[in-house]
């Protein structure tokens, strides 16, 4: 079985602060992990992924994304937030050699101006 | 490219209703997935195809969902009967087997179902 935990429900941040969007893991073997993100109304955008390699993964928007293997988690990391990352962020996991996303339950950032 | 298109994207029925979801995945995309997206859950995957077979339907509940991809391309989903709890958001996601972005999904904007 495998499954994604996001443990806060909502993070709130000062426009310029740095943002944190945190997410741990289970699943047996190589896991291959995701970040996506969802506008009111829309689809779930890509972000980024970890599939091998350099632990620290950057993705688009400034975003980027630390894979501990030690601790199973994936964290979600932009230096300087915009008001306009405010939005629904998913992590998702998957093995290796299945297509099965797992997604987490979701993490609703909010950057005040 | 385009995108995955879904249509309606929006839809209101009554308890006991039937309603069907249409989409059509990026060119060229073998692997068609849709999901349920509940408020305030992430997406749950209902039924995974490659071209128009199926390799995971293991969450969809059969008595009252059913899908379908007859010619490997477009697909729909279907709820007869519609239960209050089917009220959600209904992804449908694609994905190119083999390419060096390690089948990454990519979804269409969703469509919104309200039983009531």
């Amino acid at each position: 079985a495998q499954s994604v935990a996001q443990p806060e429900d909502q993070v709130n941040v000062a426009e310029g602060n740095p943002l944190t969007v945190k997410c741990t893991y289970s699943v047996s073997g190589n896991p291959y992990l995701f970040w996506y993100v969802q506008y009111p109304n829309r689809g779930l955008q890509f972000l980024l992924k970890y599939i091998t390699g350099d632990n620290l993964v950057k993705g688009s928007y400034g975003f980027e994304a630390e894979f501990n293997k030690s601790q199973t988690s994936f964290h979600l990391k932009k230096p300087s937030a915009l008001v306009s990352d405010s939005a629904l962020y998913f992590c998702a996991v998957r093995r290796s050699n299945d297509y099965k996303l797992s997604f987490g339950a979701g993490t609703t950032v909010t950057v005040r101006a | 490219e385009a995108g995955v298109a879904q249509s309606p994207r929006y839809k209101i029925i009554e308890k006991r209703q039937s309603v069907a979801f249409w989409c059509n995945p990026i060119s060229g995309h073998a692997t068609l997935y849709w999901y349920q997206q509940i408020l305030g859950q992430g997406p749950k995957l209902l039924i995974q195809f490659q071209n128009n077979g199926v390799v995971d339907d293991s969450q969809l509940p059969k008595d009252r969902f059913s899908a379908e991809r007859l010619k490997g391309v477009d697909s729909t989903l279907k709820i007869q009967p519609a239960k209050l709890e089917d009220s959600a958001v209904y992804l449908c996601a694609s994905s190119s087997p083999g390419d060096r972005d390690y089948n990454e999904q990519f979804f269409g904007p969703g469509t919104r179902l309200t039983v009531l």
